[in-house]
């Protein structure tokens, strides 16, 4: 079945460490997006990529990195500079404006 | 550069009354625009979609949505909800020339038996 997939749902990480969240497509999409889920604030852009080893910055990319080398995954990496890393994160791809974007089913990232 | 702003954070209904969620955008150019519903702990599914042409669309689960250019609003309706619609309501845009997807702070709607 064709899809994006998030892992893992959930995730610990103690403070000050760099973390890794992973997202893979198979639907052969050009777009790949990650979005930042925090209550009464819907969904913040953090990065996104119209193609393959090409990516950019969204509206609160500090503490964020992305990488793109493959057109099926995009994963995001948490640094220890990201304030408030503690959220839920959503990975989206989309083959082109006007088409219906798909959601993966996130990652519930806390930070102790 | 775009932005959406939802205008209800919350919205309480009766089972069985009608209910309006409200959208307004802003951007200089052309845009597509969308509403996506999401569950709890789950993530978004596409409701409708407004590209071009009619200005009134029709979705899943019995949504529709009007798209009013000079009031650059997007509102979604239903006639009668049910109890299964409670959920949250993100409204979205995008520019039509490539542009990334925004989206809105949604709109949680509780329906009540």
């Amino acid at each position: 079945d064709g899809g994006i997939t998030q892992s893992p749902k959930y995730l610990f990480r103690k403070e000050g460490q760099n973390v890794t969240l992973s997202c893979e497509q198979n639907l052969n999409h050009d777009a790949m997006y990650w979005y930042r889920q925090d209550p009464g604030q819907g969904l913040r852009l953090i990065y996104y990529s119209q193609i393959v080893n090409d990516f950019q910055k969204g509206d609160i990319a500090e503490g964020y990195s992305v990488s793109r080398e493959k057109k099926e995954s995009f994963p995001l990496t948490v640094t220890s500079a990201q304030k408030n890393p503690t959220a839920f994160y959503l990975c989206a791809s989309q083959q082109g404006g006007g088409t219906e974007a798909f959601f993966g089913q996130g990652t519930r990232l806390t930070v102790v | 550069a775009q932005s959406v702003t939802q205008l209800d954070s919350q919205v309480p209904v009766f089972e069985e009354a009608p209910v309006e969620l409200r959208c307004n955008y802003s951007s200089s150019v052309s845009v597509y625009l969308f509403w996506y519903v999401q569950y709890p702990n789950q993530g978004l599914q596409l409701l409708l979609k407004y590209l071009s042409g009619s200005t009134l669309v029709k979705g899943i689960n019995g949504f529709e949505a009007e798209f009013n250019k000079s009031q650059t609003s997007f509102h979604l309706r239903k006639p009668s909800v049910h109890i299964s619609d409670t959920a949250e309501y993100f409204c979205a845009v995008s520019e039509t020339k490539g542009g990334k997807l925004i989206f809105g702070q949604g709109t949680e709607l509780s329906v009540k038996p």
